[in-house]
């Protein structure tokens, strides 16, 4: 069983389009975040969810939209694609206890290629 | 925002060499943590550090987080092929609402030359 799943774990699509990126975590863990690493392999937290709350937000495009509708599950959605956006969005969760992060688990990635 | 600084961006040994990373805040952590990330994979967490001068040891990696809590290394001694990959540090701030936020450092790409 894979702790914490993403699709689609490629994406192809044109400019100006809309696309989603599912992730679901199976540890019953109450926080989940997405991650964005682009083309040098930076890697950077875009948004957390604790309990379906929304607790970190980034400075990230209001065109990116997350949407967490239980604790086991965060979705991404993004709106007008611009070339910038390719990159591997890694969803990631994690147990936060008494403000510690915990390990953090990662999903497989999801390779999104605008052309 | 948060910096975490990784030295050095590539590092090519030949096997059997040893290899450190260094990872640098420009403020106090709350904890590190590193992760292992293979080639077309996804980061594996390796160990959380979290108290001042802090050595843990796994098997041939050995991790440091410094007095200040402001550094951190990660030693391998005599690399493998196995050890291919980029790792990463990530430091814990506590943030203006209280919240633990991780920010990863710019990783240390390690190529084994056999």
């Amino acid at each position: 069983d894979t702790a914490v799943s993403q699709t689609p774990k490629y994406l192809v699509t044109q400019m100006g389009n809309d696309k989603s990126i599912k992730c679901e975590q199976n540890l019953g863990h109450d926080t989940m975040y997405w991650y964005k690493q682009d083309s040098k392999k930076f890697l950077k937290i875009m948004f957390s969810y604790n309990n379906k709350e929304l607790i970190i937000n980034e400075t990230v495009p209001n065109r990116f939209s997350p949407k967490s509708p239980d604790k086991a599950h965060l979705n991404l959605h993004i709106n007008s694609l611009e070339l910038g956006d390719s990159a591997v969005y890694f969803c990631a969760s994690s147990q936060v206890r008494m403000m510690n992060t915990g390990e953090l688990f990662f999903g497989e990635g999801s390779r999104l290629t605008v052309l | 925002g948060q910096q975490v600084m990784q030295i050095p961006q590539y590092q090519h040994v030949q096997e059997g060499e040893d290899f450190t990373t260094y990872c640098n805040s420009s403020t106090t952590l709350s904890n590190i943590q590193w992760y292992k990330q293979r080639p077309g994979g996804h980061p594996v967490f390796l160990i959380q550090l979290v108290k001042s001068g802090e050595v843990k040891k796994q098997k041939r990696l050995t991790f440091q987080f410094g007095e200040a809590k402001k550094n951190s290394s990660l030693h391998i001694t005599a690399t493998q092929t196995t050890d291919v990959g980029t790792y990463f540090c990530a430091g814990g701030y506590i943030s203006n609402f209280g919240n633990e936020k991780l920010t990863f450092g710019t990783g240390t790409r390690l190529t084994i030359i056999p």
